[in-house]
């Protein structure tokens, strides 16, 4: 069966600091994959997608990035954190084929003081 | 451009029916999907319905779907405490087969004992 692990689960940084955060699927290949931002009292942000290995597509300016250095893995990224960086950021991947449903990692809930 | 809005509260008494609208704007979606959300966890997906369909129910779950509006709701009978969370709407944005999913600001739905 298909699982999706997403980490650390929670971090709390400095403004300034670097990040990185992970995510891995397990149990199919060639998915694809996204990363959403869920910031408090706010609905759900695409910021990520990627259809392959090395094809990022960004959805908003900012001081993110995103990087796909295998089939099954989604990192994203940022040099230098900013308070309006802090949130619940989600991993998600979806098959091909079959009605298109996303499937979630648990989220990473980033604290930028 | 992409844009899907929902309510952000709705306070309903156990046992009641719960109804969820939300507005979205690309046509070209094959499907539209109601997810749900836990506190401080990934989203679910709670159910789903195909562009050309005008209603599906599931179990307690009844999705109107009307396209002339772009209008999506998604009702809930015999509203448990359970149920609580928040629910998202969100459409697959089918574009050029990339599968750019655009979700709602979200409900957050309270059920009350």
């Amino acid at each position: 069966s298909q699982t999706i692990h997403q980490w650390p689960a929670t971090l709390v940084q400095p403004v300034g600091s670097p990040l990185s955060l992970e995510c891995t699927v397990e149990g199919t290949s060639n998915p694809n994959l996204y990363w959403y931002r869920q910031a408090a009292g706010r609905g759900l942000q695409l910021l990520f997608y990627s259809v392959g290995i090395g094809q990022i597509s960004s959805e908003v300016p900012q001081n993110l990035s995103a990087s796909r250095p295998q089939d099954r893995q989604f990192i994203l990224s940022s040099k230098k954190l900013l308070l309006s960086d802090s949130g619940f950021y989600l991993c998600a991947w979806r098959a091909s084929g079959g009605t298109g449903e996303l499937f979630f990692g648990e989220g990473s809930r980033l604290t930028v003081l | 451009g992409e844009d899907v809005e929902q309510s952000l509260f709705l306070s309903v008494r156990e046992g009641d029916s719960s109804v969820i609208n939300c507005t979205y704007t690309d046509s070209s979606s094959t499907y539209l999907y109601w997810y749900k959300q836990e506190p401080g966890a990934g989203l679910q997906l709670l159910t789903y319905i195909f562009s050309n369909m005008d209603m599906k129910q599931d179990q307690r779950l009844t999705v109107l779907l009307n396209k002339k509006d772009k209008h999506l709701s998604l009702r809930i009978a015999d509203t448990q405490t359970g149920d609580s969370a928040i629910y998202f709407c969100a459409e697959d944005g089918t574009t050029s087969g990339t599968y750019k999913y655009i979700f709602g600001t979200g409900t957050r739905l309270k059920v009350l004992a």
